[in-house]
């Protein structure tokens, strides 16, 4: 069945850098885009940033652009989201997501996410 | 960008209806065809349950249907259950391979 595993959350000063990882399974990573969404405590869901199937292209909400990169390693099925400086603001649950198919924009398997705290 | 915007809280009866908006602009709800609703439930993942409008994946129950007109995107929830109490989340492509998410709603089954 299909999985996306988070992982790399914990607490970080603000200013530091961290970076997420997403391992992937049961079915062919190579051919699906990725996304992150995060949800910082009791709010809405956040895009963050997609990356095309072959990492070839990237895309990233305003909010993070210039911060966030995010990547993937199609031999170790594993999608990443570096983030640099963080914010107090940056403090959220970070889901992984997959995009259902290449001709639509939703979402059909998401992680259970891993928390993020920014505190000092 | 700004969230797409969806009422804060809504309520309903074992058996009733009822439908949550999801209004954007031309850039996003307006522009395109790619709306998608998640579920949530607490200290849980989203789960899809509408996309391209108005289409339902599999698994899904009917009772679920979406729709859009204009600028706005709806879904509606017929024959209400209390397994639907959870947080629901409309999506849009925003362009620019972006993606925009409504600021949620809390479905309360009374």
């Amino acid at each position: 069945q299909v999985q996306v595993v988070e992982s790399g959350g914990g607490v970080v000063q603000p200013g530091r850098s961290l970076r997420l990882s997403c391992a992937a399974s049961g079915f062919s990573f190579n051919n699906f885009d990725m996304n992150w969404v995060r949800q910082a405590p009791g709010k809405g869901l956040e895009w963050v940033a997609i990356i095309w199937y072959d990492g070839s292209n990237k895309y990233y909400a305003d909010s993070v652009r210039g911060r966030f990169t995010i990547s993937r390693d199609n031999s170790k099925n594993t999608l990443y989201l570096q983030i640099n400086s963080l914010r107090d603001e940056d403090t959220a649950v970070y889901y992984c997501a997959r995009r259902r198919h290449r001709s639509t924009w939703d979402i059909d398997y998401w992680g259970q996410g891993v928390l993020v705290t920014v505190s000092s | 960008q700004s969230a797409l915007t969806q009422p804060r809280s809504l309520s309903g009866s074992p058996g009733q209806s009822v439908t949550i908006s999801c209004t954007g602009t031309s850039s996003d709800v307006g522009g395109y065809n790619f709306v998608s609703w998640y579920q949530q439930h607490p200290d849980k993942a989203p789960k899809l349950m509408i996309y391209d409008a108005n289409k339902r994946p599999s698994g899904v129950p009917d009772r679920f249907s979406g729709s859009k007109s204009g600028n706005t995107a709806s879904l509606t929830i017929s024959g209400l259950q209390a397994e639907d109490e959870a947080d629901y989340y409309c999506c849009s492509y925003a362009g620019i391979h972006t993606l925009l998410f409504g600021g949620g709603t809390k479905l309360t089954v009374l």
